[in-house]
């Protein structure tokens, strides 16, 4: 079982609609990661959160917003998103995020299919 | 450009065998590095990791060893098991850094 809960598991929205991926997890790490992942490709790396503060932004469209309402919860809303936005979207979390050895956990993501 | 390569897509080993998984790395900051398992439907799960103060660590019937002159590092699974086919990634990053640099891994499919 994964301690980093993802809901939606599964997402389908048109071009024009509003909708947010969620992501949960209460091991009290402080450092929390939004990647992207195609189909036989590695995880791309979207988003750091660190103490609740966006931290790295790996030039990504802004119509994918992060937000971080506490410690233990992470948001990705999405906005009038394009077919090659279709992948899965994998949450992530670690203890810190600058510097030590530390692995980082993921969810098991949200499948996102856009007609 | 890949920083952390997988260079072998699929392997294929009998059950009860060696399986071996190999990664290759370009930055030598490099300093963590790690190995995720990961099934179908299912995020990455963290298997073992390894420093570059040591060559070797080991978790059960799981071995990363670390070559840091050839900036390389392999997974050894003994005996492999059927339950082991899965896709592995390796991935890197500095003490210093911020992010991972994952590779692209390596479907493994063990047969019974």
């Amino acid at each position: 079982d994964t301690e980093v809960t993802q809901t939606p598991k599964h997402l389908v929205m048109g071009m024009t609609n509003k909708k947010s991926l969620k992501c949960e997890q209460h091991m009290g790490h402080r450092a929390m990661y939004w990647y992207k992942q195609k189909a036989k490709k590695p995880p791309e790396l979207m988003f750091v959160y660190s103490y609740e503060k966006l931290s790295i932004n790996e030039s990504v469209p802004s119509r994918f917003s992060p937000e971080c309402p506490n410690s233990s919860l992470l948001n990705l809303h999405l906005h009038a998103l394009q077919p090659e936005d279709s992948a899965l979207y994998l949450c992530a979390s670690s203890r810190g995020v600058l510097g030590g050895y530390q692995p980082q956990h993921f969810g098991d993501g949200t499948r996102l299919s856009i007609l | 450009d890949q920083q952390v390569k997988q260079n072998s897509p699929s392997l294929s080993v009998q059950e009860g065998r060696i399986s071996i998984l190999n990664c290759d790395y370009t930055n030598s900051m490099f300093d963590y590095f790690l190995w995720y398992k990961k099934y179908p439907a299912e995020g990455p799960t963290f298997l073992i990791s390894i420093s570059s103060i040591k060559d070797k660590n080991e978790d059960g019937r799981f071995t990363v060893f670390l070559n840091k002159s050839a900036k390389h590092l392999s997974l050894h699974i003994v005996p492999s098991q059927p339950g082991d086919s899965a896709v592995y990634f390796c991935a890197a990053s500095a003490y210093t850094g911020n992010q991972f640099y994952f590779g692209t891994g390596t479907s493994l499919t063990v047969i019974p």
